[in-house]
């Protein structure tokens, strides 16, 4: 079992929509969740941490995590097409230091 | 405004050569870390510097190796050069005014090995 496991996608969403990315991880350990977005060829950016059990929102981000469902998802309201990129699940567990463990990211497409 | 930066931007190398990869942080921050990303993939870890030491590192081997300097800045070296070392080099230190807890990336390096 992956670390970080994340649907590839695509997934496609019309713009005005809400996008809803999910995300598991398997080490109950895990201390700090990370949402990062990365365009094609660009270097990842980070837009949504999230550390205590519910939501956490940021403009159109929220960030929900349920530590007992070792789970966290993004959602992205009003999505637009300049959203359209690959998002990227990032656990770091306690003790790990500064350790990152990503997901392999879902490719998010809005479409006009 | 990251204020993370990385060089060079691109790189080709061929097989069984060496290559540096160098990153500096605005924020002075004393830990960074290096992460390997394959086309399609997550970013990986490599390893990690504390104070001029390594301080944890991933599943690379030995030939994947680091330097942080007093003013924290980062090299990352690899030697012996392999095909599927082509990849996008990123590093991550603390950001400007982000939280000790939030990473922020370098605009990265691309290698590519022939």
């Amino acid at each position: 079992q992956k670390e970080v496991e994340q649907n590839s996608g695509p997934l496609s969403v019309p713009e005005g929509a809400i996008a809803s990315l999910n995300c598991t991880y398997s080490d109950r350990v895990s201390q700090s969740f990370f949402w990062y977005r990365q365009y094609s060829g660009k270097s990842p950016e980070l837009i949504m941490s999230i550390y205590s059990n519910g939501d956490k929102e940021d403009g159109r981000f929220t960030a929900q995590l349920n530590k007992a469902s070792q789970y966290v998802s993004l959602l992205i309201r009003d999505s637009q097409p300049s959203d359209s990129a690959t998002y990227l699940c990032a656990v770091r567990i306690t003790g790990g230091g500064n350790k990152l463990t990503f997901g392999t990211g879902t490719q998010l497409k809005v479409e006009l | 405004e990251t204020g993370v930066t990385q060089s060079p931007t691109h790189l080709i190398k061929t097989r069984g050569q060496q290559v540096t990869l160098r990153c500096s942080s605005q924020s002075g921050h004393n830990t960074v870390s290096w992460y390997q990303q394959a086309l399609g993939q997550g970013p990986q870890f490599i390893f990690q510097y504390y104070r001029e030491e390594e301080n944890g590192r991933g599943n690379f081997p030995p030939r994947f190796s680091g330097l942080q300097f007093p003013n924290y800045s980062s090299e990352l070296n690899v030697n012996a050069l392999e095909l599927d070392d082509s990849a996008l080099y990123l590093c991550a230190s603390k950001g400007i005014d982000g939280s000790y807890n939030e990473q922020f990336f370098g605009p990265g390096t691309r290698l590519t090995v022939l």
